[in-house]
């Protein structure tokens, strides 16, 4: 079955370090993904998109990889602040469906 | 501009109720969506419409009901509630189907 994998662990990290969050997938040959934060009490918010044919991209601290090849996307925040602290959800678009399909987030801590 | 609103923020229903959630975009976007959030699952598509008029079943549609008679909404009927569908919910559009998603601050949504 198609399957999205976010670590499901809190990623505790000092504040001025790299974060680096982690989404694998299977069964899947997505058009692209998207990397999206979400705040406790509130929606996500849409972060970052990669598509397929890309290997890399950038957004101010944050940068996205795309790896078909591992099916794996790397989303890493840079000098981190305490206001970095949120959920990250990473989606998939298939392309037969046009739909978004999401894994289950991973929660990222910065101490000050 | 509001973006998309929700309504209730939050509700206790009894179960075999019937409840509709209203979801209302001004930002004319085509696409709209309801998912529902629950704890180590993510968010998991219910129904979407691709615009006005029509409307497909997502993952997990049992259940549940949509119309799109307009633009703007795109409410989210549950015939007759039962306890697992406790969850959080939010509504969600994109421009058009497969871009990135703009969320409501969702509804918290418990069966009794």
């Amino acid at each position: 079955s198609q399957k999205i994998e976010q670590n499901s662990e809190a990623l505790n990290i000092q504040e001025g370090k790299t974060a680096t969050l982690t989404c694998n997938y299977t069964n899947y040959s997505p058009a692209y993904l998207q990397w999206y934060r979400q705040d406790p009490g509130r929606g996500p918010v849409f972060l970052l998109l990669i598509r397929e044919n890309e290997k890399e991209k950038r957004k101010e601290r944050l940068k996205v990889t795309f790896d078909t090849t591992l099916k794996q996307s790397l989303f890493h925040i840079t000098a981190s602040q305490p206001a970095d602290s949120a959920t990250y959800l990473c989606a998939l678009l298939m392309d037969s469906s046009y739909k978004l399909i999401f894994g289950s987030g991973t929660r990222l801590l910065v101490r000050p | 501009i509001a973006g998309i609103t929700q309504a209730p923020t939050s509700q206790i229903l009894a179960a075999g109720r019937r409840m509709t959630l209203r979801c209302t975009q001004d930002m004319r976007h085509n696409a709209m969506y309801w998912y529902r959030q629950d704890l180590g699952l993510g968010l998991r598509l219910i129904h979407y419409s691709n615009t006005a008029g029509t409307t497909g079943k997502g993952e997990v549609p049992d259940g549940y009901s949509v119309s799109r008679a307009n633009t703007d909404d795109f409410p989210l009927t549950l015939a007759s509630a039962v306890p697992s569908q406790t969850s959080v919910y939010f509504c969600a559009s994109s421009r058009e189907e497969g871009e990135k998603l703009f969320f409501g601050s969702g509804t918290q949504l418990s069966v009794l």
